[in-house]
């Protein structure tokens, strides 16, 4: 097994670009998150998805989509980057429903929006 | 409001000193899930242990045990005899019990602790 893995592990965009985190697992796990790691922030939850085709907002979701297709993917969409959005981003899937479970988080991406 | 609250930002011991990590949680839910996380200089996040409301028992893993005290909120950390691989950024979370079981679905972190273990 893989695991997560997520794609790109680097990018920089230029404010006001829009790109697509990948993220997939191949656990089958039901829940699927989406965080972000800022210094002296700890991690905070942008969207989280309970199973293909429902999807939820977490802590921190403005400007930021996502959508679950499949089992397996749950990409993150920046619709137009600010630099606000520099962070590193890390996905992640949990057995069973709810967060009550242990978190297998991906590598992580870093962004740097300029 | 739930929130996990971790006072030390950063410690600095010296190899083979004990160390220990503290968590402080708010939440007026009854049913809860307490977790803590490592994240080498390496950046991924490593889950280290779950514990839920219901089973106070401390738990001894190796040079790690954890001391969970909900008489005051507490779900603290002890490494015994650190070593210099223990240096990392240290998570605690809080969970709420599934939505289906009259909880939320939250998930939170503290902010982290950086430990850093000399030789």
């Amino acid at each position: 097994n893989a695991g997560v893995t997520q794609t790109p592990k680097f990018q920089v965009l230029k404010t006001g670009q829009s790109m697509t985190l990948q993220c997939a697992q191949d656990m089958n796990h039901e829940y699927m998150s989406w965080y972000r790691q800022d210094p002296g922030m700890g991690l905070r939850l942008i969207h989280y998805s309970v199973g293909a085709g429902i999807t939820d907002q977490g802590e921190v979701p403005n400007g930021y989509n996502v959508s679950r297709s499949t089992t397996e993917d749950f990409p993150l969409r920046l619709l137009s980057a600010a630099p606000s959005q520099t962070s590193v981003y890390f996905c992640a899937s949990s057995l069973g429903r709810g967060f009550a479970y242990e978190q297998y988080f991906g590598p992580g991406t870093r962004l740097t929006v300029t | 409001a739930q929130k996990v609250t971790q006072a030390q930002t950063e410690i600095s011991v010296v190899e083979k000193e004990d160390v220990t990590l503290d968590c402080v949680y708010e939440t007026r839910d009854t049913t809860y899930y307490l977790f803590w996380y490592k994240q080498p200089p390496s950046g991924e996040l490593v889950f280290l242990i779950r514990r839920n409301s219901f089973d106070e028992q401390n738990e001894i893993s190796g040079r790690y045990s954890w001391n969970f005290q909900k008489s005051t909120s507490s779900f603290n950390f002890t490494i015994t005899a650190s070593q210099v691989v223990d240096s990392a950024v240290y998570f605690c979370a809080l969970s709420l019990g599934p939505a289906g079981q009259g909880g939320s679905e939250k998930l939170v972190f503290g902010k982290g602790t950086k430990l850093t273990v000399n030789p």
